[in-house]
């Protein structure tokens, strides 16, 4: 079965430090990888995709992803964080149907320490 | 207004009472979808439609009625709902339902909270 998941359901890291958060896919077939994110009573925006290519893909904001087959892994990274990233973070995978539908990970609320 | 917008953003009702949400687009897409967010839970797709027309009904009850008269407008008619219903629904526009590759914007959300 497709699948995503988002190991850590909460990080916080201090401002001006690097960022990774971790998704793990299981999808039968090459996948299509997307990470979205939320600030608080918005919703998603998206930060970055995979499709194929170069498995380095750059993203808005000044994140990237890394998309690694062999561990079936799609971490998002950031070399410096800013206050204003506390977001949460989702990782999804597709399509599952014919229709684009996206699989999507439980989420990573990312906090930022002063 | 530019993007995907929902209204309203905040929604209380009692299990009896009839509600719509709205949903309008203005990115010109001929995709849109509604998708619900509960708290410890992944997203979770619900309809699908393309050209107006429903193309993927995700097992929702019958309790949930979506509608779409137009490319750029969608709707969720909700009717007895259960406490459990109460979440964060999402509306998604793609400029296609079926190409995967498409992004899928999303609006603010409606928060529903079912009494």
């Amino acid at each position: 079965a497709q699948s995503v998941t988002q190991p850590d359901i909460h990080i916080t890291v201090s401002e001006g430090a690097s960022l990774e958060l971790r998704c793990n896919y299981s999808y039968g077939a090459t996948p299509y990888l997307f990470w979205y994110v939320q600030s608080p009573g918005q919703g998603l925006q998206l930060l970055l995709k995979y499709f194929s290519g170069d498995t380095l893909v750059q993203g808005i904001k000044g994140f990237e992803a890394e998309f690694k087959r062999s561990q079936s892994s799609f971490n998002l990274r950031k070399p410096s964080v800013h206050w204003s990233d506390a977001a949460e973070y989702f990782c999804a995978v597709g399509p599952s149907s014919n229709t684009g539908k996206l699989i999507f990970g439980q989420g990573t609320t990312l906090q930022v320490k002063p | 207004e530019t993007g995907v917008t929902q209204t309203p953003r905040h929604l209380v009702m009692g299990m009896t009472n009839k509600k719509s949400l709205k949903c309008e687009q203005h990115l010109g897409h001929n995709a849109m979808y509604w998708y619900k967010q509960s708290a410890k839970k992944p997203l979770e797709l619900m309809f699908v439609y393309s050209l107006e027309e429903r193309v993927e009904n995700n097992s929702v009850p019958s309790r949930f009625s979506p509608e779409c008269p137009n490319s750029s407008h969608l709707f969720l008619h909700l009717h007895t709902l259960q406490p459990e219903d109460s979440a964060l629904y999402l509306c998604a526009s793609s400029q296609a339902a079926g190409v995967h590759t498409d992004t899928q914007y999303f609006g603010p959300g409606t928060r529903l909270t079912v009494l």
